[in-house]
């Protein structure tokens, strides 16, 4: 079955204790990407990838970091978490940097106090 | 970037009809839309490439305007599987690498 896995689902932590979020995807896409969700707010995008060891930053990287060593593999790491990253975050591949539909992980809420 | 999405958020009977707008300022290379279900992700619905054009499938269609600043979802006789927040994606050319989401339109349908 074609799918984007994220983990964990959810995740409550403190300020300061480093994290990872891991995201697979088993469809072969060159194209990967991360985005949080806040209400009001809609998607929006930390970080991209349109290949492998080939990332860039989205409109919100600050305090996230990302690696692509394998093209299945993208996670989302944060260093030194903080309260303003509380989000429900997603992580979504596609064949192709555009013009093709993006496939989104089940998503990981993140809780940090 | 974002596009802006209308209306935020609408109440329909089932059986009742609904579109929901998305616009951008400049031309675009395509537009996405997806349905978000409550604590699930966001889902595919269908996206538009060249200007004038139309597609759907069942009772769910979207167009996209001549000059390709707008599209327009549109939902037919509604069912309740509908309800969910619509979100539009735009892209800005081909060489774009980010896809931008509107702020969603949240449609509940009932009974």
């Amino acid at each position: 079955e074609a799918q984007v896995t994220q983990n964990p689902r959810y995740l409550i932590t403190v300020t300061g204790k480093k994290l990872t979020v891991t995201c697979s995807q088993n469809m072969n896409h060159e194209y990967m990407s991360w985005y949080r969700q806040d209400p009001g707010l809609g998607l929006r995008q930390i970080y991209y990838s349109m290949n492998v060891e080939v990332t860039d930053k989205g409109d919100v990287p600050e305090g996230y970091k990302v690696s692509r060593k394998e093209k299945r593999n993208f996670p989302l790491i944060l260093e030194s978490p903080s309260p303003n990253q509380t989000s429900l975050y997603f992580c979504a591949s596609s064949l192709t940097r555009t013009g093709r539909p993006q496939h989104f992980g089940d998503g990981t809420r993140l809780s940090i106090l | 970037q974002q596009p802006v999405q209308s209306p935020q958020a609408v109440i329909l009977r089932e059986g009742e009809d609904a579109v929901i707008n998305c616009s951008s300022s400049k031309a675009l290379y395509s537009v996405h839309w997806y349905r978000q279900k409550h604590g699930e992700a966001p889902v595919f619905l269908m996206i538009l490439l060249k200007g004038g054009e139309q597609k759907g499938h069942d009772k769910i269609s979207a167009s996209f305007n001549e000059k390709k600043q707008q599209s327009s979802l549109y939902l037919t006789a509604s069912q309740l599987s509908y309800s969910g927040t619509y979100f539009c994606g735009t892209e800005v050319g081909a060489g774009a690498n980010n896809l931008f989401f509107g702020t969603g339109t949240r449609l509940t349908v009932i009974p």
